[in-house]
């Protein structure tokens, strides 16, 4: 079954201790970015990559790293996480970044006290 | 960045009724694509549109992409209970990305 895969799907914690976010694809996807959707503010992209090791910044990248050394893998760090990224993050994949659908992964809650 | 506006950004519709969604953009996009994403769930791709002027059906959903490619509607008739949800618009800009609106939450009135 083609699937975008996150994972945890409910995070707690605290502020500035590092955590990741993984996000894993099987439909051998060259385009994978992520998104944070916060009430009345839709989905934000915060980092896309093109394909292995081409990564660039969305429009809220600040707070967040990615890597993206192999064609499935797309986690999402945050190195030292503060309140304000309280939020619903999503991993999506895409055979290209515009010209076909995007699949999304079932999302993670992260919740930064 | 570049966005998408959609307007409204929330609806209460009647079980039964018709409503439309839109989108605009100020620039021309490339092509346009629709998702819906239920309560608690994610985003669903519904349809992509890439001509001027071009028109999609998917049953009682009918999608329109305006002649300059600046706007785009979604338009559902006889609302069902399983219409609920947010329904977001994203343009794809010259740039090769997306940029999703802020959605339409639509809340159906049994």
């Amino acid at each position: 079954e083609a699937q975008v895969t996150q994972n945890p799907r409910y995070l707690i914690t605290v502020t500035g201790k590092k955590l990741t976010v993984t996000c894993s694809q099987n439909m051998n996807h060259e385009y994978m970015s992520w998104y944070r959707q916060d009430p009345g503010l839709g989905l934000r992209q915060i980092y896309y990559s093109m394909n292995v090791e081409v990564t660039d910044k969305g429009d809220v990248p600040e707070g967040y790293k990615v890597s993206r050394k192999e064609k499935r893998n797309f986690p999402l760090i945050l190195e030292s996480p503060s309140p304000n990224q309280t939020s619903l993050y999503f991993c999506a994949s895409s055979r290209d970044p515009t010209n076909t659908e995007a699949f999304f992964g079932q999302g993670t809650r992260l919740t930064v006290v | 960045g570049q966005q998408v506006m959609q307007i409204p950004q929330y609806q209460h519709v009647q079980e039964g009724e018709d409503f439309t969604t839109y989108c605009n953009s100020s620039t021309t996009l490339s092509n346009i694509q629709w998702y819906k994403q239920r309560p608690g769930g994610h985003p669903v791709f519904l349809i992509q549109l890439v001509k001027s002027g071009e028109v999609k059906k998917q049953k009682r959903l009918t999608f329109q992409f305006g002649e300059a490619k600046k706007n785009s509607s979604l338009h559902i008739t006889a609302t069902q209970t399983t219409d609920v949800g947010t329904y977001f618009c994203a343009g794809v800009y010259g740039n090769n990305r997306l940029a999703f609106g802020k959605g339409n939450q639509v809340v159906v009135i049994p």
